[in-house]
């Protein structure tokens, strides 16, 4: 079956400093990847997706590449900000004909202090 | 933009009452999807719907059903609610295959 793995929270960073979120994956077929970002209290939004190998998905600062060969989907920032503090899912979608099924981590919180 | 909208942001209720949670999205997406998300275990889907009164199972279908009755609009019926279903249940949708999900803000419901 289709899973995905992403580490353990909650990782607390500085302000400014480098993030690194990893996720791997495992899937039948070639999965669309994605990340999800929760804010407090709110719904998960779309922070950004890659749809096949070495695509290089960003947005806001944050950035992922898709390594087929490590099956992975790690989630980088140069510098992180006090609001960034959030969850962070890592998922994949497999398009099953009639919808794209989304296959979430158990998601990593952020936290960042000044 | 698009928006998801659920019904309740919370809701309690009691063990054996039958839980209606709507869901309603007003970009005519075709397809929209019912998650619950638990510490530790990120989101599960519960069922999907890809048209009007079509549906499919997800990952965690026992002890639920679903309604679709009109394309912007999508129910989730918990039929005796159960105390193993609280959680916070989230609302998703997109225009189909292929197309990222947007979800609503959530509905965390206690069942006592």
């Amino acid at each position: 079956g289709n899973s995905v793995t992403q580490m353990e929270g909650p990782v607390t960073l500085s302000e400014e400093a480098f993030l690194t979120i990893n996720c791997t994956y495992t899937a039948t077929g070639y999965p669309s990847l994605f990340w999800y970002v929760q804010y407090p209290g709110e719904g998960l939004q779309l922070l950004l997706k890659a749809t096949k190998a070495d695509d290089k998905g960003s947005n806001k600062g944050f950035e992922a590449t898709y390594r087929k060969e490590t099956t992975s989907f790690h989630l980088e920032k140069g510098s992180v900000q006090v609001s960034d503090s959030a969850v962070y899912f890592c998922a994949l979608s497999i398009n099953t004909g009639t919808a794209s099924k989304l296959t979430f981590g158990t998601g990593t919180r952020l936290q960042v202090t000044l | 933009d698009v928006k998801v909208t659920q019904s309740s942001r919370y809701l309690v209720k009691r063990t054996g009452e039958k839980v209606f949670l709507e869901c309603v999205q007003d970009m005519d997406h075709e397809n929209m999807f019912w998650y619950r998300q638990d510490p530790g275990l990120g989101l599960r889907l519960i069922y999907f719907s890809y048209d009007v009164k079509m549906k499919e199972k997800g990952d965690i279908p026992e002890g639920y059903s679903v309604s679709r009755e009109k394309k912007e609009r999508f129910s989730l019926i918990l039929e005796s609610a159960s105390t193993n279903q609280t959680s916070m249940y989230l609302c998703a949708s997109s225009p189909g295959p292929d197309y990222e999900q947007y979800f609503g803000p959530g509905t965390r419901l206690t069942v006592t």
